[in-house]
């Protein structure tokens, strides 16, 4: 347990369907990540809210929208993906941005788009 | 932007024995090195890390050696155990606000039994 919890652990969804991860951390940090873990590939940072600003958006479509309403919680929307979109996505918080402080990862999100 | 690479991408050691799992990185700015062990199910979680004012850190049975004149760091696992078995991942960044963690592709640690 490493104090970022995500839900749901697994999802199967269709590219009509529109549905959102959901990620909640209970250690007082104030950055929040959204990463992508493909296989074979290194994990590819998504987005980055620090003091629940958005800070990085690292060319993600616009199928993926995420919002972060306060400090501890953070969401993915997803709408039509794509079965290329199917990963891993894990969210991970630190103390702050850009202090190169330890980031705890949540257990992730299995995506299945078909 | 950095980049970083791992070598290899599998390792296989019997128990016991020592692994060693290096990482290469690009930009010279970088001055914070985690490393992150990956179990099945799970999500990537810190083992060690270390920062450019230093050569060396351990902990245990792991240790982290930085070599920043060459820009490579490397994990060390003395007496490998079955439980070792993991991804292993390295990852490196800067400092100051655009900082984000960059990562290897990760190596499949295997401790035969």
């Amino acid at each position: 347990e490493t104090g970022v919890t995500q839900t749901p652990r697994h999802l199967v969804m269709g590219m009509t369907n529109k549905k959102s991860l959901k990620c909640e951390q209970h250690l007082g940090h104030n950055a929040m990540y959204w990463y992508k873990q493909s296989a074979k590939k290194p994990l590819e940072l998504m987005f980055v809210y620090n003091f629940k600003e958005q800070t990085e958006n690292n060319s993600v479509p616009s199928r993926f929208s995420p919002e972060c309403p306060n400090s501890s919680h953070l969401f993915l929307h997803l709408h039509t993906l794509q079965p290329e979109d199917s990963a891993l996505y894990l969210c991970a918080s630190s103390q702050e941005r850009g202090r190169g402080t330890e980031a705890f990862f949540g257990q992730g999100t299995r995506l299945t788009v078909v | 932007g950095e980049n970083v690479e791992q070598h290899p991408s599998t390792l296989s050691v019997q128990e016991g024995d020592s692994a060693v799992i290096k990482c290469t990185y690009s930009d010279s700015a970088s001055n914070y090195f985690p490393w992150y062990k990956q179990e099945l199910g799970k999500g990537p979680q810190l083992i060690i890390d270390i920062r450019s004012n230093v050569g060396e850190k351990k902990d245990q049975r792991i240790a982290v050696t930085l070599n920043k004149t060459a820009k490579h760091f490397s994990l060390h696992i003395t007496e490998t155990q079955p439980e070792d078995s993991a991804v292993y991942f390295c990852a490196a960044s800067s400092y100051g606000a655009n900082s984000k963690l960059t990562f290897g592709k990760g190596i499949t640690l295997s401790v035969r039994p």
